[in-house]
């Protein structure tokens, strides 16, 4: 089925270890998001992308490292992870980004760091 | 730094009645204001979008308003269902940048 899928759902790790969260869209949409969401902040972005090796920060990129070397998978690293970026993360598309197309997105990775 | 505020307080209201929410923001307006829905456990879901020079946009028992005087977009359901429950956030597009900031959401609660 078309759509945005994000894996794993659920992770739990440890202080320091590397940890990968994946996204692969089937729109061939160019935009690809990611965001952390944790209460009292609501959904703040981390990094994006507008196409296939271009990507950029957004409010939240310290700690973060993401790439996008094929238009439909957009990998986000903790390159350490901390305790702090226990959240949850969504992975989000869109076919344009300087107009009225809206974000789709994936049903997010609940992220433990222990 | 722009600024967006939802009623932080979840909403309560009966089956039938009218859902009003609120999104109030600061600074300068933006090009675009985007309601999306979200369910405990997913992700968002686009509902509706309105654009800097429009005043109103409805879909279905949806409807949108954005005022750039008062810096505000309500967002109203009516004849409300408990499968309307969700939590809703705004979320603003300019054209600087074209990165959407999102509130941090209304809880909305239908009872029958």
């Amino acid at each position: 089925d078309a759509g945005i899928t994000q894996s794993p759902r659920y992770k739990i790790t440890e202080t320091g270890r590397q940890v990968t969260l994946m996204c692969h869209q089937t729109w061939s949409h160019s935009y690809m998001f990611w965001y952390r969401q944790d209460l009292g902040h609501g959904l703040r972005l981390i990094y994006y992308s507008a196409a296939a090796d271009i990507t950029d920060k957004g409010e939240v990129p310290d700690g973060y490292v993401v790439s996008r070397s094929k238009t439909e998978n957009f990998p986000l690293t903790l390159e350490s992870a901390t305790r702090s970026q226990t959240s949850v993360y969504f992975c989000a598309s869109s076919g344009e980004r300087d107009s009225n197309q809206p974000q789709h997105f994936g049903d997010g990775t609940r992220l433990s760091i222990l | 730094s722009q600024k967006i505020e939802q009623n932080s307080e979840a909403l309560n209201i009966q089956e039938g009645k009218t859902a009003t929410l609120t999104c109030n923001y600061t600074n300068y307006s933006p090009a675009y204001l985007q309601w999306y829905r979200q369910d405990p456990g997913r992700g968002p879901v686009f509902l509706l979008l309105i654009r800097e020079n429009e005043k109103e946009k409805r879909k279905e028992r949806l409807k949108v308003t954005f005022d750039t005087t008062l810096k505000q977009s309500l967002f109203h359901i009516t004849a409300s269902q408990p499968a309307d429950s969700a939590t809703y956030l705004c979320a603003l597009l300019y054209n600087q940048g074209g990165k959407l900031i999102f509130g941090q959401g209304t809880e909305l609660s239908v009872k029958p």
